[in-house]
Parts: C-alpha cells; sequence; structure tokens
C-alpha cells in the first residue's frame, strides 16, 4: 500500500538554526500539506501546495517558514531560524484526486533547544 | 469560539462497552466531516468520513446533523484495541485544510 514517508523521524536543533523537514507524498496525489502538533495540543494546518504554488497557509506560516517541491517526488518544509516554540511534531500529508482521505506520513519531531 | 470542539475525556471503559463520542463545528459552510484515529506520538490516520445520512463500518457508526452543526461517533464492543484519541475532523473545501478538534481520548481495560 502506497504512503507517505518523512525524513528524519527525530531532528534536534539549537534555537536560530535552520532545519529542513523531508516528505515523500505519495505519488499520485495532487495536494501536499505540513501540519504541526505541539506536544499535548491539537494538530494544525500550517500549509497546502498545489500545482508548485502555496495555494494556502495558515497565521503560524510567517516567513520563518518555506516551502518547496525540489523534484518529482520530495515535499519540503525549511524553517528559517528555528524557535523554542517550534518544537513539535511536523506531519506531511497528501491527497489525490477523490480529495477524500488525506495520508499522513509519521512525522518528524522536532526538538529545539 | 473553537472552530471544532471535542469533549477531551478521558473515556476510561470496559471492554464490550458502548461509548459515543460528540463534537460541534463552527463553520455552517463545512463540506466535510471525518473521524480520524490517532494512537499515542503517531500520525493520525482516517477512521470514517461522516455522511449526512449517518453511516457505520463494523462497530463504528457517525451521525451528522448539519442543522446543529454536530457530528457523533458511537463504538459498540470497545476492544484493547480500540484505545487510542479520537479526532473530529472538519474540510471546509475540497482540496484544502483540515481542520482538527483536539481529540477525545480512550481507555478501554480488560
Amino acid at each position: 500500500e502506497p504512503e507517505v514517508t518523512q525524513t528524519p523521524s527525530h531532528q534536534v536543533t539549537q534555537m536560530g538554526q535552520e532545519v529542513i523537514l523531508r516528505c515523500v507524498p505519495i505519488s499520485n496525489h495532487l495536494y501536499f500539506y505540513w501540519y504541526r502538533q505541539i506536544l499535548g495540543q491539537k494538530v494544525e494546518f500550517l500549509v497546502s501546495f498545489y500545482n508548485n504554488e502555496i495555494s494556502e497557509k495558515s497565521e503560524i506560516f510567517d516567513d520563518q517558514f518555506s516551502v518547496e517541491r525540489p523534484d518529482g517526488s520530495n515535499f519540503t518544509l525549511k524553517i528559517r531560524s528555528t524557535k523554542l516554540e517550534d518544537s513539535a511534531m511536523y506531519f506531511c500529508a497528501s491527497i489525490g484526486e477523490s480529495y477524500n482521505e488525506q495520508f499522513f506520513g509519521p512525522g518528524t519531531r522536532l526538538t529545539v533547544l | 469560539r473553537k472552530e471544532v470542539e471535542q469533549d477531551p475525556g478521558p473515556f476510561n471503559v470496559p471492554e464490550g462497552a458502548t461509548v459515543a463520542f460528540n463534537c460541534t463545528y463552527s463553520n455552517s459552510a463545512s463540506q466535510s466531516f471525518f473521524w480520524y484515529r490517532q494512537d499515542c506520538r503517531k500520525e493520525p490516520k482516517l477512521l470514517m468520513s461522516v455522511y449526512s445520512s449517518g453511516n457505520e463500518d463494523g462497530r463504528f457508526t457517525a451521525q451528522l446533523n448539519r442543522a446543529s452543526q454536530y457530528i457523533s461517533l458511537l463504538i459498540r464492543d470497545s476492544k484493547l484495541s480500540d484505545s487510542a484519541t479520537y479526532l473530529c475532523v472538519v474540510r471546509n473545501q475540497a482540496g484544502t485544510a483540515l481542520i482538527f478538534g483536539k481529540g477525545t481520548t480512550l481507555s478501554v481495560s480488560s
């Protein structure tokens, strides 16, 4: 069964450093997403990406964040200068033509020290 | 008002019990409704979509009341493996973001 994959599973970084989180969505899917979940809190939408551009973003997705689809398979989230409050689980998701189920990757746990 | 509200629980029930979760959403234009399940420190996984006529999948029954902006999930004959957090999820337009509730925690004990 096709699945969304994410690397790394856990990333530890120092405050102020740049991090890039990587995702490989399901190959024939059209929309790609990043969500985050701070420990003990709800899953929050960050950004959606369609046709090689951002289609929607939340208030959380400020200038410190960027997304890219550098090739036909990878989808990345970059945080330019990490803050302590960026510590969270980051989930990538993708959806196909049915626009029904969003498939989530296993997540990257980001710890900012 | 929060976009999607759920009773956080926890719900502690014995095996075999029937348990019901409720959820309300604030945007009357919401188009799609789901229940996701999330195990500890794992990704959300779709449990079932929720249709206006109500739908059932084995031991799980979902109901939607658009007039009241209310969604429910009923789990019959609870199993130990049902222990998880159940997330009420809404989408306002096709292809756009999912809006999650904070989740209701279920613990099923033997």
